[in-house]
């Protein structure tokens, strides 16, 4: 059974204080890695695509990087608008259509 | 402007009323699909959708159904409800193999 564990399940961060998010995964034959950012009340948006281990992705202050069993979401000097739950969700290669398995996500909180 | 849309937002009903929450993408999407979130569960597939009149379990299907009659439209439906279904749905579409996006969500409180 494919599984996302996604840590820690809370951050708060300082303005400007860099900081990582962690997706670890066991899955039959990865598909693609997808990160997702949601804020309350709202649908889950699109942030990156992963699809083999080394491969790396930025956009702004985000970037995510993937290797055999994990992912991480690093975030570098943060703004309050980066308060947001991040998402982890994998796609396995045997998984029936899109399949997206997710992890219970990471609540990040940015203080001025 | 490409989206998913859903309706309604907000719902409050009572055990065993039927409901629908419609979804719609203006995307040619050939793929669609409804997930439920609750607290410390994340979010969980229920129904999906690959092409037109093709549709399959997700991982919690009990209690729904849904169908695809267009390629656009894929409404979900509760036959009767029950309190155990007070979740937030989202529907999400994608071409086949590509990224998905999700509807802004369906917030049911079933009494």
């Amino acid at each position: 059974e494919d599984q996302v564990t996604q840590s820690p399940e809370a951050l708060r961060l300082q303005e400007g204080e860099s900081s990582s998010l962690n997706c670890s995964y066991t899955v039959s034959g990865l598909r693609g890695l997808f990160w997702y950012r949601q804020d309350p009340g709202k649908g889950p948006e699109f942030l990156f695509t992963l699809y083999s281990a080394g491969e790396e992705k930025e956009k702004e202050r985000l970037k995510a990087t993937l290797t055999k069993k994990e992912s991480f979401l690093h975030i570098t000097a943060p703004k309050p608008e980066d308060s947001a739950t991040y998402l982890c969700a994998v796609q396995a290669g045997k998984a029936a259509g899109n399949k997206l398995t997710f992890g219970g996500g990471t609540r990040v909180l940015v203080k001025p | 402007e490409a989206q998913v849309t859903q309706n309604p937002r907000y719902l409050i009903t009572v055990t065993g009323k039927k409901l629908t929450v419609t979804c719609s993408q203006n995307m040619n999407h050939e793929y669609m699909s409804w997930y439920r979130q609750d607290p410390g569960l994340g979010l969980r597939q229920i129904y999906y959708s690959m092409n037109v009149e093709v549709t399959d379990k997700g991982d919690v299907p009990e209690g729904y159904k849904v169908s695809r009659k267009e390629k656009r439209n894929f409404p979900l439906i509760l036959e009767s409800p029950s309190p155990n279904q007070t979740s937030l749905y989202f529907c999400a579409s994608s071409s086949l193999q590509e990224t998905q996006y999700f509807g802004p969500g369906t917030r049911l409180l079933v009494l």
